[in-house]
């Protein structure tokens, strides 16, 4: 069974501030992994994903996630956080090519930033 | 371009009415079509999916159901509304069986009352 654990429903940062919402997987079999951003009364939009390639994946936005085998996780970044980053975030797995669309999502992080 | 809409954008419906969410999308042949629902703070789950015509797979028993009569269109559907029905529905395709990634249209937002 696969599953995904945010850790952090809200995270506060001041603007210029790094930005790290964190990102904890399970999986049986390789993952594929994936950041989507939700800005109010919106769809989602994908960030950035991970699948089987370099494990540093540079998204849109100046966002960047980190896939780390040994600590399961897939934690997102961005060096200088931007008023308009201000948004939920959503990390996904699903169990590779030829299931990518049956995704199983984080609760998700509120991001709030901080003039 | 291969695009996905998806409409009413929102609705406010009774207990016990009837409910039609469509979705269609375009640019693209036999892709992949989902349903997810987003309920208040939660995150998202799958509750349909469908690989072509006719096939629609459900992850969760619910009191929903989902029907794909048209290569690009997908269509959320209850006979009877309830409470719990309330939530933010997201239609969601892949362009193939080995795509990998999914997008995701703007999402229709349901209350029941």
């Amino acid at each position: 069974a696969q599953s995904v654990t945010q850790l952090g429903s809200h995270v506060s940062v001041s603007e210029g501030a790094l930005v790290l919402l964190r990102c904890n997987y399970s999986s049986s079999v390789p993952p594929y992994l994936f950041w989507y951003v939700q800005y109010p009364n919106q769809g989602l939009q994908l960030l950035l994903k991970y699948t089987s390639a370099a494990t540093l994946v540079k998204g849109i936005n100046g966002f960047e996630a980190e896939f780390k085998k040994s600590e399961t996780s897939f934690h997102l970044t961005k060096p200088s956080a931007h008023m308009s980053d201000a948004a939920e975030y959503f990390c996904a797995v699903s169990k590779g090519s030829g299931n990518t669309g049956k995704l199983i999502f984080g609760q998700g992080t509120t991001l709030q930033v901080k003039p | 371009s291969q695009t996905i809409h998806q409409w009413p954008a929102t609705l406010v419906q009774p207990v016990g009415s009837p409910l039609s969410l469509e979705c269609t999308v375009e640019g693209t042949s036999n892709p992949n079509l989902y349903w997810y629902r987003q309920a208040a703070g939660r995150g998202l789950q799958l509750l349909f999916y469908s690989v072509g015509i006719g096939q629609i797979s459900s992850e969760v028993p619910q009191n929903l159901s989902a029907s794909r009569p048209q290569d690009r269109q997908f269509i959320l559907s209850s006979k009877k509304l309830l409470l719990s029905d309330s939530g933010f529905y997201l239609c969601a395709w892949v362009p193939d069986s080995f795509g990998n990634t999914i997008y995701f249209g703007e999402g229709s937002w349901l209350t029941v009352v």
